[in-house]
């Protein structure tokens, strides 16, 4: 019974297209996060959303838009893909939002724009 | 938020004991430390929580100084299955607007087992 679950798990695309990532949670949270891990496995915050609303958005290009339709979801819609959108990235839920809440991350999505 | 600076890399073998020690030196009154652990292909797992002492659970302690500038995460007995990269993160208990760095996580240590 997964807690935070993605789809799809890999993503194989060309530049300039439009993709979603979709994350589910069961975990009955408020709040959940998106980060990007990129080849040198820095993993860093992009955004975060507590009951549905946008609380943490970081120096992420307009590019990205997430959406949160109910507090058990949050998906990911990235614009005019690039070279450089290449990463995994990780979908995320806590309780509570506070740095120092338990993170539940979901298996991630590979994402290759060629 | 504090930043943490950690080993990029460790190298143990199997039945040793392993210590990673993250320095936090801007650490503030409210934040706390927390481990997580990730392996190839997977997110960030969870691993230990701690303020202040000592704190253990079945997978590992963590050790934390009186000035709390660093902590020391212990995996006792460590298996190949430990191979991974462990992350420490230091942040309050609540977000109260501004940077987000607590919920950066870094390169981590990358720690290796060998047989």
């Amino acid at each position: 019974d997964t807690a935070v679950s993605q789809t799809p798990k890999y993503l194989v695309t060309q530049m300039g297209n439009d993709k979603s990532i979709k994350c589910e949670q069961n975990l009955g949270h408020d709040t959940m996060y998106w980060y990007k891990q990129d080849s040198k496995k820095f993993l860093k915050i992009m955004f975060s959303y507590n009951n549905k609303e946008l609380i943490i958005n970081e120096t992420v290009p307009n590019r990205f838009s997430p959406k949160s339709p109910d507090k058990a979801h949050l998906n990911l819609h990235i614009n005019s893909l690039e070279l450089g959108d290449s990463a995994v990235y990780f979908c995320a839920s806590s309780q509570d939002l506070g740095f120092s809440d338990t993170q539940y991350f979901g298996p991630g999505t590979r994402l290759t724009v060629l | 938020l504090a930043k943490t600076t950690q080993p990029i890399s460790m190298d143990s073998y199997e039945g040793q004991e392993v210590n990673i020690t993250c320095s936090h030196n801007n650490i503030a009154t409210n934040d706390y430390i927390t481990w997580y652990q990730q392996f190839p292909s997977q997110g960030p797992r969870f691993i230990i929580q701690g303020y202040k002492t000592k704190v253990t659970n079945e997978v590992a302690s963590l050790f934390i100084p009186a000035d709390r500038k660093s902590s020391t995460l212990s995996l006792p007995r460590v298996s190949l299955s430990d191979t991974a990269v462990y992350y420490c993160l230091v942040g309050d208990t609540m977000y109260s607007g501004g940077g987000a760095d607590g919920l950066t996580f870094g390169k981590g240590t990358h720690l290796i087992i060998q047989p």
